[in-house]
């Protein structure tokens, strides 16, 4: 079954402890990216990858880090997280890496909250 | 930048009465998606419009991208319980390999 996959789903952490939320997907897709979902602000993108070890920020990029050493994985990685990044996270995919070009393919969500 | 502008925020109908979305963009739309969202969890792909004028249906849902490519509108026709969450619009900003969204409408049919 084609799909993106997040991991965990949910996570409750503390301020400081670094994290990863891992996204992978299985349709040879170029194009990754983060969002994240906040009340009143919509979905908000983080960062975005067009191929393996291509990425650029997005509009909200600050305490966040990402990497694509592999076509199918794009982590997001928290370092030091603080409570403005409780949020709804979703990881992203598209065949084609330009905007535009076809259907954005969404992970199921990973709800994270730092104390 | 661009941004999309979504409308109405919330909505409460009916069952079995029809509603219109609208989603309107401060630029030229080159791509436009609707999503549906249950509550906290992950999004749906409903449809996207590319052209100007064009109209798409999926079951009874239906979506229009006008003639200057500037708004999208989504009608439910006879709405139901299940039509039920959160309608969100994209685009991707042209020329780039960015994506903006509305904040949202959220939709509630009374049985």
């Amino acid at each position: 079954e084609a799909q993106v996959t997040q991991n965990p789903r949910y996570l409750i952490t503390v301020t400081g402890k670094k994290l990863t939320v891992t996204c992978s997907q299985n349709m040879n897709h170029e194009y990754m990216s983060w969002y994240r979902q906040d009340p009143g602000l919509g979905l908000r993108q983080i960062y975005y990858s067009m191929n393996v070890e291509v990425t650029d920020k997005g509009d909200v990029p600050e305490g966040y880090k990402v990497s694509r050493k592999e076509k199918r994985n794009f982590p997001l990685i928290l370092e030091s997280p603080s409570p403005n990044q409780t949020s709804l996270y979703f990881c992203a995919s598209s065949f084609f890496a330009k905007a535009n070009t076809g259907e954005l393919f969404f992970g199921e969500g990973s709800r994270l909250t730092v104390l | 930048s661009q941004e999309l502008e979504q409308s109405p925020q919330s909505l409460i109908v009916q069952e079995g009465k029809n509603l219109t979305i609208n989603c309107t963009s401060s630029k030229t739309l080159y791509g436009l998606y609707w999503y549906k969202q249950k509550y906290g969890e992950g999004l749906i792909f409903l449809m996207m419009l590319q052209k100007g004028g064009e109209e798409k249906s999926h079951e009874k849902i239906t979506a229009k991208l006008d003639e200057k490519k500037q708004q999208s509108s989504l009608h439910i026709t006879a709405s139901q319980p299940s039509h039920a969450g959160i309608y969100l619009c994209g685009a991707g900003t042209s020329g780039t390999y960015k994506y903006i969204f509305g904040t949202g409408t959220r939709l509630k049919v009374l049985a």
